[in-house]
């Protein structure tokens, strides 16, 4: 299985703060990773998907980038809303896999 | 109205069974792959199983392979997850996921509410 390594765990941030939060996988995916943002208590959203394209609706404050083995996550200007838990999701093979989360908190 | 509603859970005993259910609404079901993820309480997400439209491919985790069954019912705009031989590890709350559109978007672009698993004695 491949082996999706989040980093970091866990972060503190004031808004308007740009956070980046990071993937790495044990073998090369392409671009078959999604981002999730989840808070307390709802199901996980969908941010990004294929690496970088942004799924309908989000904002543009959220990016991503990477491909192969490297991936980025990025909230340019952080607002109050964004506070909650990240995942990443590669989807290049069976089994999936999610990283093990951020949790992005407030400062 | 686009959505999941998973239903099914519960409180089981160890070693007992437990059939989860997932009725989808709002998009034409048969068109897509679908999927079950589980978060264990306090925990992360994990992926358990997925099923292609038309039921010709199917994968397990390997923590519930040999255990679970996958199926689904196009028909009844239904997803199903078969529980066999729970184990305490098997509780967590159990997410239906459709995949997202295009070619190889096996990303989850919809999830349901979730229906919580507790197996205890």
């Amino acid at each position: 299985a491949i082996r999706i390594t989040q980093s970091p765990s866990s972060l503190s941030a004031s808004t308007g703060d740009r956070v980046t939060i990071t993937c790495r996988a044990s073998q090369g995916i392409s671009s078959y990773l999604a981002w999730y943002q989840q808070k307390p208590g709802k199901a996980p959203k969908l941010l990004i998907y294929a690496a970088s394209t942004l799924q309908s609706g989000v904002p543009s404050r959220f990016s991503g980038s990477g491909s192969g083995t490297d991936f980025t996550l990025t909230i340019s200007c952080l607002q109050s809303e964004d506070f909650a838990t990240y995942y990443c999701q590669q989807y290049y093979s069976y089994p999936w896999t999610f990283g093990q989360g951020t949790k992005v908190e407030i400062k | 109205e686009v959505q999941l509603v998973e239903s099914g859970g519960g409180l089981v005993q160890p070693g007992r069974s437990l059939r989860l259910s997932c009725a989808a609404s709002g998009f034409t079901f048969d068109d897509y792959a679908m999927h079950w993820v589980r978060q264990a309480p306090g925990k992360g997400l994990e992926w358990v199983s997925g099923i292609s439209w038309n039921s010709g491919s199917i994968g397990y985790a390997d923590s519930v392979k040999g255990r679970f069954t996958i199926s689904r019912d196009n028909a009844k705009n239904s997803l199903y997850l078969q529980m066999n031989s729970l184990r305490a590890e098997d509780t967590a709350l159990y997410y239906c996921a459709k995949v997202g559109d295009g070619y190889k978007a096996w990303y989850f672009d919809l999830w349901g509410r979730g229906t919580l698993v507790t197996v205890s004695s």
